[in-house]
């Protein structure tokens, strides 16, 4: 079975420092994995992939993440928090041979201090 | 590319009545849409799946009566939700697959979601 744990329900951080938001995943085949983010009232923006290919994935606004099958973790990094960032990020598993299903993680929602 | 709409952004019912959610693909042919469902501060969880020309199939513990997901066009799922009760309330979010997209095959375009209240 496929299921994604995100370790923190909530992150603060200030404006101009890092921003990481941990995710570990548990699969026994080769996932692909996404990260999504959702501000307030709106639907779901797709911040980054990892399909097989390169185990560092850039994405959107400065976001990147990092593949490390050993450690089954896909944490999202920002080297420099922005306002607008704050937002609700979710953590997303899928496996080709359960159909491609979306499984969520519960969501981090991220605080940006001024 | 790639762009899910919904309609309507926001409906306000009463008890009892019928409430019906639009999701358009507006730039692809999505074979396959999903319908998720949001309470307040907490994650999605995957209500149905909708397959274009076929019978949607529904995640365990989700009433099909209750939830109706017609997919009778490559660009339009609907889901009716019938006798709405206030703990039908919810941010309702639709998603599709765009099978012409072969690199992200597994990918999904989300909707901006459908806020439902019943009063």
């Amino acid at each position: 079975a496929q299921s994604v744990t995100q370790l923190d329900s909530h992150v603060s951080v200030s404006e101009g420092t890092p921003v990481l938001l941990r995710c570990n995943y548990s699969s026994s085949y080769s996932p692909s994995l996404f990260w999504y983010v959702q501000h307030p009232n709106k639907g779901l923006q797709l911040l980054l992939k990892y399909t097989s290919a390169a185990t560092l994935v850039k994405g959107i606004n400065g976001f990147e993440a990092e593949f490390k099958k050993s450690e089954t973790s896909f944490h999202l990094t920002k080297p420099s928090a922005h306002m607008s960032d704050a937002a609700e990020y979710f953590c997303v598993v899928t496996l080709a041979s359960t159909g491609n299903q979306f499984y969520f993680g519960t969501g981090t929602s991220l605080t940006v201090i001024p | 590319g790639a762009v899910v709409s919904q309609h309507p952004s926001w409906v306000i019912c009463k008890s009892g009545t019928s409430v019906k959610i639009e999701c358009r693909s507006l730039d692809f042919q999505a074979t396959t849409m999903f319908w998720y469902r949001q309470f307040p501060k907490q994650s999605l969880m995957l209500m149905a799946t909708s397959n274009e020309g076929s019978k949607a199939t529904y995640e365990q513990g989700v009433e099909k009566d209750k939830f109706l997901i017609n997919h009778a066009s490559l660009t339009l799922s609907t889901l009716t939700v019938t006798s709405a009760h206030p703990e039908d309330s919810s941010f309702y979010i639709c998603s599709a697959r765009d099978p012409g997209r072969s690199l992200s095959y597994n990918e999904q375009f989300f909707g901006p979601g459908t806020r439902l209240t019943v009063l």
